[in-house]
Formats: C-alpha cells, structure tokens, sequence
C-alpha cells in the first residue's frame, strides 16, 4: 500500500540551527501539508502546497519557514533558524485532491528537538 | 475560524463494550475526517465524510450536517483499538485540516 515516508524520524538540534525534514508523498498525489503537534496539544496546519505553489499558510509559518518541492518526489520542510519552541512532531501529508474531496494520508512524523 | 470539540477527552472501557466519540464544529464544513494516532505518533486516517454514515469493519462514523455534529463508534472494542481518536474539519474555500484535541480512548482486556 502507498505510504507517505518522512525522514528523519527523529531530529535533534541547536538553537539558531537550519534543519530540513523531508517527506516522500504518495506518488500520484497533488496535494501536499505540513503540520505540527507540539506536545500534549492538537496538530495545527502550517502550509498547503498545490502546483507547485504555496497554496495556503498559516500564522505559525513565517518567515523562518519555507517548502520546496526540489524533484517529483520529495517535498521538504526547512527551518531556517530554529527556535526551542519549534520542538514539536511535524507531520507531513499528501491527498490526490484536497481535504474537502478526499482523505489525507499522514507520514509518520519527524520529532523536532531544539535545545 | 472553526472550532472543533471533542468528547470526552479521556474515555476507559472493558474489551467488548461499545464507544462512542463526539465531535462538534462551530461553522458550516465541507468534509469531516476521522483519524487515528497511535502512542508511536503516526496518524492513520480513517474516515472522510460529508453527509450520512460509513462503515469500515467495526468502525461507524456518522454526521449531521444540520446540528454540526459528528459521531465515531466501535463496536466490539478491543485492547488494540486504543489510540487516540482525532476529528479534523475541512471547510470550503480551504484545504487545511483544522484539528479538534483528541480523544484517548484505553480498551482494558
């Protein structure tokens, strides 16, 4: 069955630190997302991405964010200069069309340590 | 901006017993999602629905468009059916999710 990859699976890092999470989506897919759950609270959106394009962002994802979508298959997450409240789960997913059509399939997550 | 709740945030029950998790949203959606996150981290989505009911083996989801509400059962719940069970709400015009708290159900054998 299809699944979405992400590595790694666990990333450790120093304050101020650039770090990059990456994620294979589902090969026939078009729609990609990023999300994050911080400990003990809910997962929240920080960005759509659609024909190669930001397609929606949330407030969380400033300036300190950006994706890139480098190839046809990868689809990447970069932090530029982390900050100890970027400790979190990140989430990537992918859908065929978009939420309101059809379901997301979530990657098993990156867990971000910022120390 | 939605607001989705959950309920009950914790829920306990017996191998064998029936559940049922409660969703509600605040403003008008075009689709409504169930999904599940293991202790592991991973989410796994497990239904997607707009109007009426879907069945997958022992999992019900149900929702009525007009009262903003959304229910999951389990029927003949099992000591692996323990997770955490998420609601998350697309609406129109977006393709965000956007995410209720969960609700961390434990099947005791």
């Amino acid at each position: 069955e299809p699944e979405v990859t992400q590595t790694p699976s666990h990333q450790v890092t120093q304050m101020g630190q650039e770090v990059i999470l990456r994620c294979v989506p589902i090969s026939n897919h078009l729609y990609f997302y990023w999300y994050r759950q911080i400990l003990g609270q809910k997962v929240e959106f920080l960005v759509s991405f659609y024909n190669n394009e930001i397609s929606e962002k949330s407030e969380i994802f400033d300036d300190q964010f950006s994706v890139e979508r480098p190839d046809g298959s990868n689809f990447t997450l970069k932090i530029r200069s982390t900050k100890l409240e970027d400790s979190a789960m990140y989430f990537c997913a992918s859908s065929g069309l978009g939420a309101a059509n059809t379901e997301a399939f979530f990657g098993q997550g990156t867990r971000l340590t910022v120390v | 901006k939605n607001e989705v709740e959950q309920s009950p945030q914790n829920l306990t029950a017996q191998e064998g017993e029936f559940i049922t998790i409660n969703c509600s949203y605040s403003v008008g959606i075009s689709a409504l999602h169930w999904l599940q996150q293991h202790p592991g981290g991973g989410i796994v989505s497990l239904f997607m629905l707009s109007s009426g009911k879907k069945k997958h083996g022992r999992l019900i989801a149900t929702i009525n468009i007009q009262e903003k509400h959304s229910s999951l059962h389990i029927t003949a719940s099992h000591p692996r059916d323990s997770a955490v069970y998420i609601c998350a709400v697309s609406q129109g015009g977006s393709e965000k999710l956007v995410f209720g708290k969960g609700t961390k159900l434990t099947v005791n054998p």
